[in-house]
């Protein structure tokens, strides 16, 4: 059971927009950065959204990122088939003192 | 460019030991805080440890405490993780990471430790 809370599928068609949710609690995204990573299958997490909306170099404008309260979205417009990979979002719990992570969205692009 | 490369990982029988190497390029070593995360096969990602910039401050979680511990040599830009007791459930893809703000910016490929009789 993850401390975050990601649906575990997401689909869309290329072209679309599609958002990724991840809730949490005060003690971690309600106090924390929330970071969003990309892990295309057998590869590394790569960091897609930094500080809860920056997007790192050499991520597309594709990708935006929002936090309100103890929630917080990741989109994704313009959806390629190249997007199809999980998605997972991290926050620090200062109750845990460690890095905490969503169970992760697997997206399909159909 | 910024790299990673994680070392170490191989088979071992449940309550052996391994020290697991994460060899750094490509920035200032010393002043970055390291992680280390693991995926066990078909699952999740989750945090293993943390360790400040200046060595002084280690954060586990609690299913290694006890066994594993965090460490970093900053005249080699290296960190390690050495794995004590280590139990079936630990069988998992390694990965270290550079930190930023208390969570991990840059990945390593990662390694594969297998806990099995």
């Amino acid at each position: 059971q993850s401390v975050l809370t990601q649906p575990p599928s997401a689909s869309g068609t290329p072209g679309q927009r599609v958002t990724f949710s991840c809730s949490g609690g005060s003690s971690n995204i309600g106090s924390s950065y929330v970071y969003w990573y990309q892990q295309l299958p057998g590869t590394a997490p790569k960091l897609v959204i930094s500080d809860n909306n920056q997007r790192p170099s050499g991520v597309p404008d594709r990708f935006s990122g929002s936090k309100s309260g103890t929630s917080a979205s990741l989109a994704i417009s313009g959806l390629r088939s190249e997007d199809e990979a999980h998605y997972y979002c991290a926050a620090w719990d200062e109750s845990l003192s460690g890095v905490v992570f969503g169970g992760g969205t697997k997206l399909t692009v159909l | 460019q910024v790299q990673l490369v994680e070392s170490g990982g191989g088979v071992v029988q449940p309550g052996r030991s391994l020290r697991l190497s994460c060899a750094v390029s490509g920035f200032t070593f010393s002043d970055y805080a390291m992680h280390w995360l693991r995926q066990a096969p078909g699952k999740g990602l989750e945090y293993v440890a943390v360790i400040s910039r200046d060595g002084n401050n280690k954060y586990y979680t609690d299913s290694v405490k006890g066994r594993f511990t965090i460490s970093r040599d900053d005249s080699k830009n290296t960190q390690y993780l050495q794995m004590n007791n280590l139990r079936p459930e630990d069988t998992a893809v390694y990965f270290c990471a550079r930190d930023l703000h208390w969570l991990p910016d840059y990945w390593g490929q990662g390694t594969l430790v297998t806990v099995s009789s």
